[in-house]
């Protein structure tokens, strides 16, 4: 099955600060997202970007995808405490017979140091 | 901005019982899904719903777990005979559309404890 593999596990920056995270995987996908999860919340979904697409931004966010090294990298720019989080990768694919469920990465741990 | 809300928050039950987690996604959404995350682990695909049937499962989702849209409104996650290794957080979300195709809308979860 396809996974989502996100690295690195945990990332400490200083605020202001630009983070990369980056999500590899396996099989092929139709789109691959990016959520966030505060401690003990839901996930909030941030960003898709399709599988014929390369780049795409959305406020400080950058979302690239590289479908032939079947990776892709989420960058937040200037980041904030706010943005101190776990961020998963998410791969989807489309049988055709209805709803399929997205495969998660074990997520990168990102904590933003005032 | 609409919410899928989940209900309860926490839910506290001896193994071999039975429980319902309760969820109501967006209005006008079309697909369902439920999630688990165990502690400190990924987040796992259980099940998709669609047209008031079960559209994939995962392996996880065994003849233990069931789902159910008895109304409009709600779509519930039964188990029917809890295991140690069943405590989880367990989320629900929907999407409108091709849910692939689309974001996910998660509610923030029921943390199911089995002791």
């Amino acid at each position: 099955s396809q996974q989502g593999e996100e690295d690195p596990q945990a990332l400490s920056i200083q605020e202001g600060e630009n983070a990369t995270m980056n999500c590899s995987y396996k099989t092929s996908i139709n789109n691959l997202q990016w959520y966030r999860q505060n401690s003990g919340r839901g996930l909030v979904h941030l960003i898709l970007i399709r599988s014929n697409e390369r780049e795409k931004h959305s406020g400080r966010l950058r979302v690239t995808l590289d479908t032939s090294k079947k990776s892709s990298s989420l960058l937040i720019t200037a980041s904030r405490a706010a943005d101190t989080a776990s961020y998963f990768c998410a791969t989807g694919r489309y049988s055709g017979g209805g709803a399929d469920g997205l495969t998660f990465g074990k997520g990168t741990h990102l904590i933003i140091q005032p | 901005e609409p919410e899928v809300t989940q209900t309860p928050s926490h839910q506290v039950t001896q193994m071999g019982q039975e429980v319902i987690l309760r969820c109501v996604p967006i209005s006008n959404h079309l697909y369902f899904y439920w999630y688990r995350q165990i502690l400190g682990q990924k987040v796992e695909f259980l099940v998709s719903f669609y047209n008031n049937e079960i559209s994939e499962k995962s392996e996880i989702f065994d003849d233990q777990f069931s789902v159910e849209r008895p109304d409009g409104s709600n779509f519930t996650l039964k188990i029917r005979s809890t295991k140690l290794e069943d405590s989880a957080m367990y989320f629900c979300a929907s999407s409108d559309l091709r849910g692939l195709d689309e974001k996910l809308f998660f509610g923030s979860g029921t943390q199911l404890s089995v002791l």
